[in-house]
């Protein structure tokens, strides 16, 4: 098992420009968590997924897009991006409510 | 405001030491995890605890629910330890939220 994947591993974005962060989980895991990581801040939930078709907004959900067609995937997407969003983002996805979750490699985002 | 409290924020420690970090939450909780995320960014689930202690390997969790408060201790550190430790707890009554602590960063010098 691949666990949870995530591409791209880095990207630098201008301002303004948009793009999609890929997320796959492979464990047949309902619920799925897209967190961004700043320095010296814990982790900030954005969204989450219960399963496929259902999304709800996390504590910082402004700026980002989420959907979940199927158990798999749990792309964030970004339509604007602005510096405030440079951060690391994680994936997560766990079996049960609340239960341990299993977190992607990240992905770093710089926007200038 | 800071739902998740995390001490100390660094600590070094000797190879073989017993190691301490601490975590207080102010809210109510269904379950508190401990993570770690190693050097390179990667973050692994720990523990998962509702009450009482859990054990694996030289790592030790405890929680006491009345007092809000957490432990995760690391007996005989080793260099392969240091890593940032983070607690984050699953409130009650927010669907599938979860609060993080700021992580403890820990160093064990040879």
């Amino acid at each position: 098992n691949a666990g949870v994947t995530q591409t791209p591993k880095f990207r630098i974005l201008k301002i303004g420009q948009s793009m999609t962060l890929q997320c796959t989980q492979d464990m047949n895991h309902n619920y799925m968590y897209w967190y961004r990581q700043d320095p010296g801040m814990g982790l900030k939930l954005i969204y989450y997924s219960v399963g496929a078709g259902i999304t709800d907004k996390g504590e910082v959900p402004n700026g980002y897009n989420v959907s979940r067609s199927t158990t798999e995937d749990f792309p964030l997407r970004l339509e604007l991006a602005a510096p405030s969003q440079t951060s690391v983002y994680f994936c997560a996805s766990s079996y049960f409510l609340r239960g341990a979750q299993y977190f992607g490699p990240g992905t770093r985002l710089l926007v200038l | 405001k800071n739902e998740v409290e995390q001490s100390p924020q660094n600590l070094t420690a000797q190879e073989g030491e017993f190691i301490t970090i601490n975590c207080s939450y102010s809210v109510g909780i269904s379950a508190l995890h401990w993570l770690q995320q190693h050097p390179g960014g990667g973050i692994v689930s720990l523990f998962m605890l509702s009450s009482g202690k859990k054990k694996h390997g030289r790592l030790i969790a405890t929680i006491n629910i009345q007092e809000k408060h957490s432990s995760l201790h690391i007996t005989a550190s080793h260099p392969r330890d240091s890593a940032v430790y983070i607690c984050a707890v699953s409130p009650v009554n927010t669907g599938n939220q979860f609060y993080f602590g700021t992580g403890t960063s820990l160093t064990v010098i040879p």
